[in-house]
């Protein structure tokens, strides 16, 4: 099984800040990744897929980078509704794996 | 747009069957590959199961593989989750999501998910 591993698990930040989150994929996976975003008592939100398309709809702020094994979310200017959690997804190979999750908190 | 509904979910004892659905609308849901995700209270989200458009490839995550079954009813714009032999550790809300294409990749779009409880 394809394990990944987000980092960090947790992060305070303030508005207008600059903000990244990695997934480490344990076996190559192409571009087969998507970024979700949680919020608390609601449904996950795609962000991004395919390692860097953005989901329509969602704020330029946020983009994604990588490939292979290694992987990013950047969000450019950190906004006020942007403090959710952040998963990344891997869908390689007909296989689906969840990273732990990022917490992001205000600063 | 696109809504999904879901529904059974509910208090259960160990052991016993539970079958979910999930109703689908403001798409046809025959052109789509879907997919089950839990998260239990307070933990992560986990990948459960997932069904190609027309039903015939169907994948499971190892922790469900052999009691939970997942199915879909085209013409009824409704898949299903069976669930059997239940475990404390299958309590979770549970969301069902439409992928962006006909076989299984991503899940783009979800429903607001429906309470699991297993407690004797």
């Amino acid at each position: 099984d394809i394990q990944m591993t987000q980092s960090p698990s947790s992060l305070s930040a303030s508005v207008g800040d600059r903000v990244m989150i990695t997934c480490r994929a344990s076996e190559g996976i192409r571009n087969d990744l998507d970024w979700f975003q949680q919020k608390p008592g609601k449904a996950p939100k795609r962000l991004i897929y395919s390692a860097s398309s953005l989901q329509s709809g969602v704020p330029s702020r946020f983009s994604g980078s990588g490939s292979g094994t290694e992987f990013t979310l950047t969000i450019s200017s950190l906004q006020p509704e942007d403090f959710a959690t952040y998963y990344c997804l891997q869908h390689h190979s007909n296989s689906w794996t969840f990273g732990h999750g990022t917490k992001v908190e205000i600063k | 747009q696109v809504q999904l509904v879901e529904s059974g979910g509910g208090v259960v004892q160990p052991g016993r069957s539970l079958r979910l659905a999930c109703a689908a609308a403001g798409f046809t849901l025959r052109g789509y590959a879907m997919h089950w995700v839990r998260q239990a209270p307070g933990k992560g989200l986990q990948w459960v199961a997932a069904i190609s458009n027309d039903g015939r490839n169907k994948y499971y995550a190892d922790s469900v593989k052999g009691r939970f079954t997942i199915s879909r009813d085209n013409s009824g714009n409704t898949l299903y989750l069976q669930m059997n032999s239940l475990r404390p550790e299958d309590a979770a809300v549970y969301y069902c999501a439409r992928d962006s294409m006909w076989i299984p990749s991503s899940p783009e779009f979800w429903g607001q998910g429906t309470l699991v409880t297993v407690s004797s």
